[in-house]
């Protein structure tokens, strides 16, 4: 099984909502990614969690917050976000022994 | 510091005709290189990567690209262009650190002319 899988597909949320939105992966691999994607432009990293120890991109806001319950599941915990946060969100896998990263569909996230 | 640049943010050929995308890197040590496809609405796709070994890498859906460390570049290309190959396409580098994070260039837009 070569597939990272993302819920939902489509989010759209308020500026007072809470939402998660969930990635997994069942290729063993240790580390584990969410990007934020802006039309046109290439993905920018928010958080890794390699070997279950997350790393930080420090100009990620504090209203993203990520979970990563086992080494097969993250999740990104949403809340109070802002219309600027609407973007493509992105889950990915890999990174051991310098292999390539495997990218989920993505979540659509729209923040009125 | 490692660093990935693509050169023109959009190219347009002619449907069978040869498609040229360009991306130069810098990198202090042998650089792992990636290219990636990306469907409008989908994730990224991984068309191939050079590691180690040949300098020609061949990957999906036709395209291949060689690693020329003298040139510091990893250009993609497909013999002839199909209407399916409109995408957008990023290069990137792996930076050598504990999180194998991956370095992007700033994406090229493919257009295919019918």
């Amino acid at each position: 099984d070569t597939e990272v899988t993302q819920t939902p597909k489509h989010l759209v949320m308020g500026m007072t909502n809470k939402k998660s939105l969930k990635c997994e992966q069942h290729m063993g691999h240790r580390a584990m990614y969410w990007y934020k994607q802006k039309a046109k432009k290439p993905p920018e990293l928010m958080f890794v969690y390699s070997y279950e120890k997350l790393s930080i991109n420090e100009s990620v806001p504090s209203r993203f917050s990520p979970e990563c319950p086992n080494s097969s599941l993250l999740n990104l915990h949403l809340h109070a976000l802002q219309p600027e946060d609407s973007a493509l969100y992105l889950c990915a896998s890999g990174g051991t022994s310098y292999n390539e990263q495997f990218f989920g569909p993505g979540t659509r996230l729209t923040v009125l | 510091a490692q660093s990935v640049t693509q050169l023109g943010s959009h190219v347009s050929v002619s449907e069978g005709a040869l498609v040229l995308l360009r991306c130069n890197y810098s990198s202090s040590v042998p650089p792992y290189l990636f290219w990636y496809v990306q469907y409008p609405n989908q994730g990224l796709q991984l068309l191939l990567k050079y590691t180690t070994g040949a300098t020609l890498v061949k990957g999906i859906n036709g395209f291949e690209a060689e690693f020329k460390k003298s040139e510091t570049s990893f250009h993609l290309t497909k013999p002839s262009a199909h209407m399916s190959d409109a995408a957008e396409y990023f290069c990137a580098v792996l930076l050598m650190d504990s999180n194998y994070q991956l370095i992007w260039g700033a994406g090229t837009k493919l257009i295919i002319k019918p």
